[in-house]
């Protein structure tokens, strides 16, 4: 079956300009996380959502980055007024995981690779 | 706090040379423990996990430990491919969270024929 997918692939921004990426999780995933990876580094956790409830916003840089998921399936990460410093591969992860918390395995999708000249 | 830390690369070997990389952890309790890879182009890859002490998680001929006593989880194959050629994050993810994962900074590995 279809993986996790993100749009756009690839985003070049111009310095301020607000962006909005996408992430559909796997069908029936509950769980959905958001990381940040930065050039030659691991990526980094931003925010984690069971269903459309958004229980985790503490990776989350500043108050530009916001995250939604109004359904419980597809996401949006939105950044406003971007700055250089947000250039990044922003990687969605969807997981089976249930309200318990019990750990599953954590499928990828291939990242948005965002520019801000 | 929580950290990974891994060997830093890039590692350069010759087919069927024996890999070892190196990754220590730092946590609060007793986490799960994983390794990804990214292979040219796709999206990151689970390749195996442990989740308790002493555990040995493997797949496609690579094996890792859980070294609770040395806070270890070094990642080994005995006879790496040119296939293997990727980039190998240790990762871990504490225990009663939320699971998010924490991740190591990558270690590239490139195999010649």
């Amino acid at each position: 079956g279809a993986g996790v997918s993100q749009s756009p692939r690839y985003k070049v921004a111009k310095r301020g300009q607000d962006v909005a990426l996408r992430c559909d999780p796997i069908s029936g995933h509950v769980s959905l996380f958001w990381y940040q990876q930065a050039l030659g580094q691991g990526p980094e956790f931003l925010t984690y959502f069971q269903n459309e409830a958004q229980l985790d916003k503490s990776g989350l840089p500043s108050d530009r980055f916001f995250a939604e998921r109004p359904e419980g399936s597809v996401s949006t990460l939105k950044i406003q007024r971007t700055q250089q410093e947000d250039s990044a591969v922003y990687l969605c992860a969807s997981s089976l995981a249930d309200a318990g918390g019990l750990l599953s395995e954590q499928f990828f999708g291939p990242g948005t690779r965002l520019t801000v000249l | 706090g929580n950290s990974v830390t891994q060997m830093e690369g890039p590692v350069t070997l010759s087919e069927e040379a024996f890999l070892t990389i190196n990754c220590t952890y730092t946590a609060t309790g007793y986490p799960s423990l994983f390794w990804y890879v990214q292979y040219p182009g796709e999206g990151l890859q689970l390749l195996l996990k442990a989740t308790k002490a002493d555990d040995k998680g493997s797949n496609k001929g690579f094996e890792a430990t859980y070294r609770k006593e040395t806070t270890s989880f070094h990642l080994e194959k005995g006879s790496v491919q040119v296939s293997d050629s990727a980039v190998y994050f240790c990762a871990l993810s504490r225990r009663g969270s939320q699971g998010n994962l924490i991740f190591g900074k990558g270690t590239k590995l490139s195999v010649k024929p």
